[in-house]
Formats: C-alpha cells, sequence, structure tokens
C-alpha cells in the first residue's frame, strides 16, 4: 500500500546544528501528524497539520504543511541531546481508523 | 494522568507457541489500535477497533486476532508463533475529535509489549 516516504533516513548532527526531516507523499493528504519515538521508548504525538500551507511552532521545532498537502517537513534548531530519536511523519490512509506511519527519520546528536 | 497499560511487557515464548498481549486503553477513549514494529522499522498497523466493534485492518497475519471486550480493554491473540513474530507490539487508544475538521484522531500508546520467540 501507499507509505509516506521520509528523508533523511538517519542523520547525525552535531549538538548545536540544526536538522530538518521531510515527508513526502504521492496522493494528497487530510491531514499529517508528527510522532517521535526515543530509544526503546514508544511513539509520542508531537503535533498534527490539517491546513494546506500550515506552520506551527513548539519552542524549537517548526513544522510545516506543504500548499498541496503532499508534504511536511520538522525542523529542529539548534539541537540538543534530548531530541535523539526517530521522527515519523503518519496520517490515517483513505479515513477510517488506520493511522500509517511514514518510513522515519533516525537523530542523533553528538556532543 | 492515566495512560495506556499494556502487559505484560516482555514475553519469551517457543515457536509455533500460542501469546496474548492486554492492553487497557485511556478511560473514555473509543478507539484502540495495535500495532507491530520490528528492530528498525516504522511501527506496522495491524487492527483497530472503535466501540469495541473491528474498525480497519492491516497487515494483520491470519494466525493473529483481536478483540475488545465490553470493559474496552483489548487483547491480540498470536497463535503458531513464527522467528519472525519478534517484535515490539504497541496498543494506542484515541477518543474522537469534535468538530472533525480539527483533524484526525490522535493516538496515545502505551510502553509496549516486547515479544520473543525463540
Amino acid at each position: 500500500g501507499q507509505q509516506v516516504m521520509q528523508i533523511p533516513q538517519y542523520q547525525h548532527v552535531q549538538e548545536g546544528e540544526d536538522f530538518t526531516t521531510y515527508c513526502n507523499s504521492s496522493t494528497t493528504l487530510s491531514n499529517i501528524q508528527w510522532y517521535k519515538q526515543r530509544p526503546g521508548g514508544h511513539p509520542v504525538f508531537l503535533i498534527q497539520l490539517v491546513k494546506s500551507g500550515e506552520v506551527k511552532k513548539q519552542k524549537r521545532l517548526t513544522f510545516q504543511f506543504g500548499e498541496a498537502k503532499k508534504n511536511s517537513s520538522l525542523h529542529i534548531t539548534a539541537t540538543q541531546t534530548t531530541d535523539v530519536g526517530t521522527y515519523f511523519c503518519a496520517d490515517f490512509t483513505g479515513g477510517g481508523n488506520k493511522l500509517t506511519f511514514g518510513t522515519g527519520t533516525q537523530l542523533k546528536v553528538e556532543l | 494522568a492515566a495512560g495506556v497499560i499494556q502487559s505484560p511487557r516482555h514475553l519469551i515464548k517457543e515457536k509455533r507457541e500460542t501469546a496474548t498481549l492486554k492492553c487497557y486503553p485511556i478511560p473514555r477513549h473509543d478507539t484502540v489500535y495495535w500495532y507491530q514494529q520490528g528492530p528498525g522499522q516504522d511501527p506496522q498497523f495491524l487492527i483497530s477497533f472503535y466501540e469495541k466493534m473491528q474498525s480497519d485492518k492491516g497487515s494483520i497475519p491470519d494466525r493473529f486476532s483481536a478483540q475488545q471486550f465490553s470493559d474496552y480493554h483489548s487483547e491480540l491473540n498470536m497463535s503458531s508463533l513464527e522467528l519472525g513474530d519478534s517484535a515490539l507490539y504497541f496498543c494506542a487508544s484515541s477518543e474522537e475529535r469534535v468538530p472533525l475538521y480539527t483533524g484526525a484522531n490522535v493516538l496515545t500508546f502505551g510502553a509496549g509489549s516486547r515479544l520473543t520467540v525463540l
């Protein structure tokens, strides 16, 4: 089935550097959600974007939804070691109660 | 605040055995979801229940079955276990967003049950 692709798959950064992960879909998304999963942990909801071109911020995190609602991005400014984990975008494929996760981007932050 | 409770946290089984995982959703959440996550993989949707009725089905093997009970807890039953079933199994729950134009349901995940098949 169709799955939202994320790039990059992995990213290593030095603490203080910025980080961006991109989510791309071949079809128009009704909305998109972002989750973070720490190593050994469970996915935790970060944010949901609904409107075309929407931008939301959470402290150092900036989330964008593309104008065509086919892509989204998560940007972290000045990464910290607490940002380590895998970031997933996700959408409710075809409506209903089936949330499908993107392929994820694993972020490692080095001191 | 109450969270999603999963048990057991760890489970070790032999091939061809049976395993049952339990999930207790957040009170008043009307939808339960099950996911399977292999090492380094994204969570794969297995099945969901809305108000105790099966809602959507994903890549759930025929050897697996799930149900939601009258008290809203859910169980995932896995039979004829294979080595490839070794994974983290997450349960999540959500409540319906009203009005719907504010977005889709937001999932709260449990800590997961780690199944190891030897």
